[in-house]
């Protein structure tokens, strides 16, 4: 089992350029989240997905939008990247009933 | 709203040392309360807590939860260099499948 995959592991932009995150997990999980991690800042929720076809704001939704793709495959897209924008994006999955998530390697993204 | 709160946010001790480590929640709907370490890449699962005064150990790592007052604590004792990290607690609640971390405290073990 690969577990959580992210790609790319690192990307640059220039403010307003539009990009795609993309997460998968191969262990059946309902539940899958994106968060983004500034220094000092912990995780910060962006979008949550509690099973396939849905989708719902987290703390800091605004400048992205997500698609559940399928059970396995949660997007976080930027459509005009901002400086603001640059950090660690983590995907994590979730079992229902369990309470353990398990992380992705993270992107890292600078947006320019 | 919802929040978790961590401290102290950074931590320097010597090697040898023994270190305790705060986390205070509020939230509506408390299901468990987890505590991660985060080196330099992703977080990695620590201990999970849903019953107060029940205490999870793990070699030199303890943890302990108090719902009553809302709050878990990490210990670590005889700490080594290789304890260096970030320690993040997070509470999984039953409402709406959230998972709300708190900022997180930087712990530096000197040699």
């Amino acid at each position: 089992n690969a577990g959580v995959t992210q790609t790319p592991k690192f990307q640059v932009l220039k403010t307003g350029q539009s990009m795609t995150l993309q997460c998968a997990q191969d262990m059946n999980h309902n539940s899958m989240y994106w968060y983004r991690q500034d220094p000092g800042m912990g995780l910060r929720l962006i979008y949550y997905s509690a099973s396939e076809g849905t989708t719902d704001k987290g703390e800091v939704p605004n400048g992205y939008n997500v698609s559940r793709l399928n059970k396995r495959e949660f997007s976080l897209r930027l459509e005009s990247a901002a400086p603001s924008q640059t950090s660690v994006y983590f995907c994590a999955s979730r079992a229902r009933g369990y309470n353990e998530q398990f992380f992705g390697p993270g992107t890292r993204l600078t947006v320019l | 709203e919802d929040k978790v709160v961590q401290s102290p946010l950074s931590l320097v001790v010597h090697e040898g040392d023994t270190v305790t480590l705060n986390c205070s929640y509020e939230v509506t709907n408390f299901r468990s309360l987890l505590w991660y370490k985060q080196e330099k890449k992703a977080p990695t699962f620590l201990f999970m807590l849903t019953s107060s005064g029940i205490e999870k150990k793990s070699g030199r790592l303890s943890s302990i939860l108090d719902k009553k007052e809302l709050f878990s604590i990490l210990n670590i004792t005889a700490t080594q260099t290789g304890d260096s990290a970030v320690y993040l607690c997070a509470v999984v609640t039953n409402r709406d499948d959230k998972i709300i971390f708190g900022k997180g405290t930087r712990l530096h073990i000197l040699p």
